[in-house]
């Protein structure tokens, strides 16, 4: 069975800082993405940034990063630059990518981001 | 704006009663994907459909259940409410492109059961 651990409940970050954001996973298989996605209080959820599991080169996306350490099972978002927008709830999220079961989505508890001047 | 639709948006309703959200996806997408959000659950992967045909289900109640039309919408329908089915149950499509599959949310319909 998968699993998705986010152990960082919350995070303040000042304006214009870099903040990392902590996901590790659990899977046996050997194809699956992994996603991160953006809560703001609005409700949407907003995607953000991609990464399979056979991708050599770690996903960039404007300001976010995915930093990908498979022998570790982790994949960390970075937001760079951090702005006041950027506040909100981020979920990381991982499928595998047989073909049996390639739509179960499994995502993490979310980590609450406030920004602050 | 994701492109994908939820109606309606916030709905109150009473124990044991039944209800019916409805979905279109973004234009072009074939899968569609239900969720439900709550408090101590987090967001819980119910059901997939692509095409009109179920294809992954997950932690989705023998009381709920969902199809997916011709048209590509989907409808979500949930009975016998109990309290705790209170959350914010969204939808959210996709289309196989590359590899990654990615979701667009709607924006989610806030149900409350009384």
């Amino acid at each position: 069975a998968q699993k998705i651990t986010q152990t960082q409940p919350g995070m303040f970050v000042q304006e214009k800082e870099a903040v990392t954001l902590d996901c590790t996973y659990d899977t046996s298989d050997q194809s699956y993405g992994l996603f991160w996605y953006k809560q703001p209080s609005s409700g949407e959820m907003i995607f953000l940034i991609y990464q399979g599991s056979y991708d050599e080169q770690n996903a960039t996306e404007g300001r976010y990063s995915l930093n990908f350490q498979k022998a570790r099972k982790s994949a960390n978002l970075v937001i760079s630059a951090s702005q006041l927008g950027d506040s909100a709830m981020y979920f990381c999220a991982m499928r595998d990518m047989t073909t049996d079961s390639w739509g179960k989505f499994q995502f993490g508890a979310g980590t609450q981001v406030v920004v602050t001047p | 704006d994701s492109g994908v639709t939820q109606t309606p948006k916030h709905l109150i309703t009473a124990t044991g009663q039944r209800v019916t959200l409805r979905c279109s996806p973004r234009s072009g997408d074939l899968s569609v994907y239900w969720y439900q959000q709550s408090l101590d659950q987090g967001l819980q992967f119910l059901i997939q459909y692509y095409n009109g045909e179920e294809r992954a289900k997950g932690n989705i109640l023998e009381r709920f259940s969902a199809q997916q039309f011709p048209d590509l919408h989907s409808e979500l329908n949930l009975s016998s409410l109990e309290l705790g089915d209170s959350a914010l149950y969204f939808c959210a499509s996709s289309v196989r492109r590359a590899e990654t599959y990615e979701q667009y949310f709607g924006p989610g319909t806030r149900l409350t059961v009384t």
